[in-house]
């Protein structure tokens, strides 16, 4: 089984406010990354697919960066905001296979 | 684009009872659908992966007797949980591959009284 870590578990920001939070997964064997937001009571949204060390990755307030040789990738949010609310999942591609494995999440609120 | 659609979204029934969840991609056509199950505060976990036209391939510790998976369409799947009980109780939700992402429905809540 693939352990996929994901940290803060739930984070509490205010408006405006710039949030970032980590995926940390196996760094051998690594294919792919994704990125999902999760709102309560929808389809989980896919937000990126990393594949190469370095990537850097943008969609509007958010971006994503992806370190393949030590294993994480960061997600961060600029100025926040309530509709940012959500839980935000990351799943690795390892193998070559197309599997995905989820971390827990990180469930972020943002507090006018 | 990239719809998924899962019907029903809730449903309660009697222990030893089937029940059918249906996956629907609404857009596209997702040679490939996935199922997964969630319990409360843990991670989104794969059941089976499902091949259009072909026998579902199943994880580690799911039983495939109980968790029937029919994928007769390029768009839709179903999930039979079959002579349901309580400890079947869970999140279920599915997603279609596209390219290289995978498109999920909204999922469906089972309780199984």
């Amino acid at each position: 089984i693939l352990n996929v870590e994901q940290s803060p578990q739930s984070l509490h920001v205010q408006e405006g406010d710039s949030t970032n939070f980590t995926c940390s997964f196996p760094s051998s064997n690594f294919y792919a990354l994704h990125w999902y937001r999760w709102e309560t009571a929808k389809s989980p949204e896919a937000l990126f697919v990393m594949t190469l060390n370095g990537d850097e990755k943008k969609k509007g307030r958010i971006s994503a960066t992806l370190n393949t040789k030590e294993g994480y990738s960061y997600l961060y949010i600029k100025g926040s905001q309530p509709e940012d609310s959500a839980t935000y999942l990351c799943a690795p591609f390892v193998g070559g296979g197309n599997k995905l494995t989820f971390g827990t999440g990180t469930q972020l609120k943002v507090e006018l | 684009g990239a719809v998924v659609s899962q019907h029903p979204s809730w449903v309660i029934c009697k222990s030893g009872t089937s029940v059918k969840i249906e996956c629907r991609s609404l857009d596209f056509q997702a040679t490939t659908m996935f199922w997964y199950r969630q319990f409360p505060k843990q991670s989104l976990m794969l059941m089976a992966t499902s091949n259009e036209g072909s026998k579902a391939t199943y994880e580690q510790g799911v039983e495939k007797d109980k968790f029937l998976i029919n994928h007769a369409s390029l768009t839709l799947s179903t999930l039979t949980v079959t002579s349901a009980h309580p400890e079947d109780s869970s999140f279920y939700i599915c997603s279609g591959e596209r390219g290289e992402t995978q498109y999920f429905g909204p999922g469906t809540r089972l309780l199984v009284l």
